[in-house]
């Protein structure tokens, strides 16, 4: 298995204003991913975090608006930039260990732009 | 690139009956395909999966099936009991790219 550990839980923050959110797993993993859960709704991937390059966006989603980190095995972190009200919502990271893994998910960001 | 379909997107059942969802994908070479189920304000949780070389998988009152030919596959819970209400997504992966259904609501009835 692997813990995640997800920094913050929640916050309400400002239209304009970033904010970063952090991932950390207690072991290496192969891959991390970002996804946005609105509410009642399915996850939809906002991109693939790869350690020491550029992260993989999905379509819909761009780098200066969500960039994103991976600097090493066990941690990433996404930044939700110039935030508006529609950016309200869950932010969840999630990992493979392996490719032919299951996936886990960290305890998600509840994020609020007011 | 990959498209899963969910059936239905909510589902009441009485305690003790079974409960059934469906999920279709579009992406012939998908190999993986798990279920989570996700409590409210909780984060999505691994109950069961199946790989391509398998058609069906057990595991206690929860079961899945694949038909690849169909490209379908689904969940099957037995006996159900109010804490099986949740929401309970399908995903399909091929490689480095999985994709979730839009999610099912189960709610079980006392």
């Amino acid at each position: 298995s692997a813990v995640i550990s997800q920094k913050p839980s929640r916050d309400i923050c400002q239209r304009g204003t970033s904010l970063t959110i952090q991932c950390q797993v207690d072991s290496q993993v192969t891959m991390m991913f970002w996804y946005r859960q609105q509410p009642g709704q399915s996850l939809t991937l906002i991109a693939t975090a790869n350690q020491g390059s550029e992260a993989t966006y999905e379509s819909g989603f761009v780098i200066d608006k969500f960039p994103i980190s991976r600097p090493n095995l066990t941690f990433s972190t996404l930044t939700v930039s110039n935030m508006s009200p529609e950016d309200s919502s869950i932010y969840l990271c999630s990992v493979w260990k392996g490719l032919n893994t299951e996936a886990f998910f960290g305890q998600g960001t509840r994020l609020t732009v007011v | 690139g990959e498209n899963v379909e969910q059936h239905p997107s909510t589902l009441s059942v009485q305690e003790g009956d079974s409960a059934v969802i469906k999920c279709t994908y579009s992406d012939s070479a998908s190999n993986y395909f798990p279920w989570y189920k996700q409590e409210l304000g909780k984060r999505p949780q691994l109950i069961i999966d199946i790989r391509s070389n398998v058609g069906e998988k057990k595991d206690q009152r929860i079961a899945v099936t694949l038909n690849k030919t169909a490209k379908h596959f689904s969940l099957h819970i037995t006996e159900t009991q109010p804490e099986d209400s949740a929401v309970y997504f399908c995903a399909a992966r091929r490689n480095n790219d999985m994709r979730f259904g839009a999610g099912t609501r189960l709610t079980v009835k006392p």
